[in-house]
């Protein structure tokens, strides 16, 4: 079992749809949880970051983290065309090296 | 802020040869650098820990002697690929984290926008 589950997708949307986002782990020392998107050819842009359960909101992204039950989910509002990438989950416990989901392929029609 | 980039962002080799990448912060001090390959439509994999000064931690199933990594600064980190194959072709990807007085775990990774190498 990997320690960080996520469906590959691809995800197709709508533009102006909500889109949701989840990873599973299993590792329970894993503490900080970040969200990076990554468009073709170029590397991972970090998104959001949170180390406590429940939401953290930053424009029309939302992350939210449920520790007991090990899922994370990264909310996307009002998507756009140009929100089509990969959006890769991290965790990490208290040292540096981050833990990567396999990655989202989202793609938002016009 | 915390601008990470990478040089070059791609470079066709012919096997057997070396090739370098470096990876610089930009606007800030990394104590840690990170190397990563990322295989098409796969995610990150962790090649190597590189700290400022000491040599690099790699992970498992990782040759160290054909991935050298050096870390001479806190603001640039080289990795060479040594005797490229073909099975070497592959994204390259650097990441550093921002020294700080005290250094927390919360310090998040910056990436670079990764190289890509083709060995014929």
């Amino acid at each position: 079992q990997k320690e960080v589950e996520q469906d590959p997708g691809p995800l197709s949307v709508p533009e102006g749809a909500i889109v949701s986002l989840n990873c599973t782990y299993s590792n329970s020392a894993f503490q900080y949880f970040m969200w990076y998107r990554q468009y073709s050819r170029k590397g991972p842009e970090l998104l959001m970051y949170t180390y406590s359960s429940g939401n953290k909101e930053d424009g029309r992204f939302t992350a939210q983290v449920d520790k007991s039950s090990k899922y994370i989910s990264l909310f996307i509002r009002d998507s756009q065309p140009s929100d089509s990438a990969t959006y890769l989950c991290a965790m990490k416990s208290s040292g540096d090296k981050l833990t990567f989901g396999t990655g989202t392929r989202l793609a938002v029609r016009p | 802020g915390a601008v990470v980039s990478q040089h070059p962002s791609w470079v066709i080799c012919k096997s057997g040869t070396s090739v370098k990448i470096e990876c610089r912060s930009l606007d800030f001090q990394a104590t840690t650098m990170f190397w990563y390959r990322q295989f098409p439509k796969q995610s990150l994999m962790l090649m190597a820990t590189s700290n400022e000064g000491s040599k690099a931690t790699y992970e498992q199933g990782v040759e160290k002697d054909k991935f050298l990594i050096n870390h001479a600064s806190l603001t640039l980190s080289t990795l060479t690929v040594t005797s490229a194959h073909p099975e070497d072709s592959s994204f390259y990807i650097c990441s550093a984290t921002a020294t700080s007085m005290s250094r927390s775990s919360t310090d998040t990774q910056y990436f670079g926008p990764g190289t890509r190498l083709t060995v014929l």
